[in-house]
């Protein structure tokens, strides 16, 4: 079993829909919880950032973390095409960072 | 820009030649990460420094894998004797000294070994 489980896709949404990414994982140690988002041959970008279980929303992202059942998830609202890239949740215990494999996502005009 | 600088952002050689990159983190960045991405996967983590100092490495990162960072500034990672398994995405990435602040990447470096 993989420490950091994220379903690859791909996932193909229409323009405007609400998109939910998911991932699990095993460490329950991991305290930090990050979402990048990666466009095709560029280097990851910082999403979101979270410590504690709950939500945290910034624009038509919303992070939500779940430490009892160790499942965190991304929520993009009002999709545009513009989201299209694979987004990859990360997470951390010092300097341990762990990343899932990325979930491709297209959303379509 | 004021981000994580990769050069060169695409490397392509022959089995067997060395190849050197270069990272220039963000300016007031202490610590510099190097991660290995393949296609469909995730960053594998490589090699990280604070300051100068190396302070842990992967056991991915073999003996013909070398990094750098002599003046706590930019950063070298070099490849001797390159496979066709060392063909993907080296990136670089850095962050403030505080323990769990989060990473910021650079573009990369794609390397294609023929």
């Amino acid at each position: 079993q993989k420490e950091v489980e994220q379903d690859p896709g791909p996932l193909s949404v229409p323009e405007g829909a609400i998109v939910s990414l998911n991932c699990t994982y095993s460490n329950s140690a991991f305290q930090y919880f990050m979402w990048y988002r990666q466009y095709s041959r560029k280097g990851p970008e910082l999403l979101m950032y979270t410590y504690s279980s709950g939500n945290k929303e910034d624009g038509r992202f919303t992070a939500q973390v779940d430490k009892s059942s160790k499942y965190i998830s991304l929520f993009i609202r009002d999709s545009q095409p513009s989201d299209s890239a694979t987004y990859l949740c990360a997470m951390r215990l010092n300097n341990d960072m762990r990343f899932g494999a990325g979930t491709r996502l297209t959303v379509k005009p | 820009d004021t981000g994580v600088s990769q050069d060169p952002r695409h490397k392509i050689t022959k089995r067997g030649q060395n190849v050197t990159f270069r990272c220039d983190p963000i300016s007031e960045h202490n610590r510099l990460y190097w991660y290995r991405q393949t296609l469909g996967q995730g960053p594998e983590f490589l090699t990280y420094f604070q300051n100068e100092a190396q302070l842990e490495k992967s056991r991915l990162l073999s003996d013909r894998f070398s990094a750098e960072r002599p003046k706590g500034s930019f950063s070298t990672l070099e490849i001797q004797r390159t496979e066709q398994g060392d063909s993907a995405m080296y990136l670089c990435a850095s962050s403030l000294l505080q323990g769990n602040s989060p990473l910021h990447f650079g573009n990369g470096t794609r390397l294609t070994v023929t």
